[in-house]
């Protein structure tokens, strides 16, 4: 199965700031990067997603950047703010497979 | 327009009876998977199935667990006999297609074994 990396586990940034997570994955053939978010007691939520054939997606704050030949994307969000404090999942789906294998997870941390 | 939907949300058992946690999907959404978080963990996939069929159990373990998705109803994990390390978040994603498809999850069932 698919092998994915997180970094770092833990993040603290100022608020207004930016926030940077990184992951890499083992199979070459990973076409689906989505990232979710989750708060405390709650739920994966999908917050953005990417797939193979494209190299970057912007959503308001929040920014996905993926470069296959290194086999690693990342996860942007800008102008940070206390709302953002959660923890944040990378995944990734193989070719022709259905299972979302996730990162360890990083829990960000938004100081007023 | 209503997310995907898990009950109970927070279940306590003792070592040694039964647990049976319910998941709907999503509207028009005929594909289920149940995920596993242990805690301070990452979500580990567990069974995958479509409407009277499992697709996929390998992340599940042999023993006390079982998957069901019926024609008419909600998806159930059963877990018999449960034991302390069984206690986690169990997670209910939904999808209306599969290969590569966006996963939607509901909020959880926390289990708690005693």
């Amino acid at each position: 199965g698919e092998n994915v990396e997180q970094h770092p586990s833990t993040l603290s940034v100022q608020e207004g700031d930016s926030a940077v997570i990184k992951c890499t994955y083992s199979d070459s053939a990973s076409n689906y990067f989505p990232w979710y978010k989750q708060e405390l007691g709650k739920g994966p939520q999908l917050i953005i997603d990417i797939r193979s054939n494209v190299g970057e997606k912007k959503d308001q704050r929040i920014a996905v950047t993926l470069n296959k030949t290194a086999k690693h994307f990342s996860l942007h969000i800008t102008e940070t703010q206390p709302e953002d404090s959660a923890v944040y999942f990378c995944a990734a789906i193989w070719t022709n497979d259905y299972k979302l294998s996730f990162g360890a997870g990083t829990t960000v941390t938004v100081r007023a | 327009n209503a997310g995907v939907m898990q009950n109970p949300r927070h279940l306590v058992r003792r070592r040694g009876q039964e647990a049976r946690l319910r998941c709907s999907p999503m509207k028009g959404h005929s594909h289920v998977y149940w995920y596993r978080q242990l805690p301070e963990e990452g979500l580990k996939f567990m069974v995958y199935l479509q409407k009277e069929n499992i697709i996929d159990e390998s992340g599940m373990p042999k023993e006390r667990f079982s998957a069901e998705f019926p024609k008419e109803g909600p998806s159930i994990l059963r877990i018999q006999q449960v034991v302390r390390g069984d206690s986690a978040a169990y997670f209910c994603a939904s999808s209306p297609g599969a290969r590569a498809e966006t996963q939607y999850f509901g909020p959880g069932t926390r289990l708690l074994v005693l």
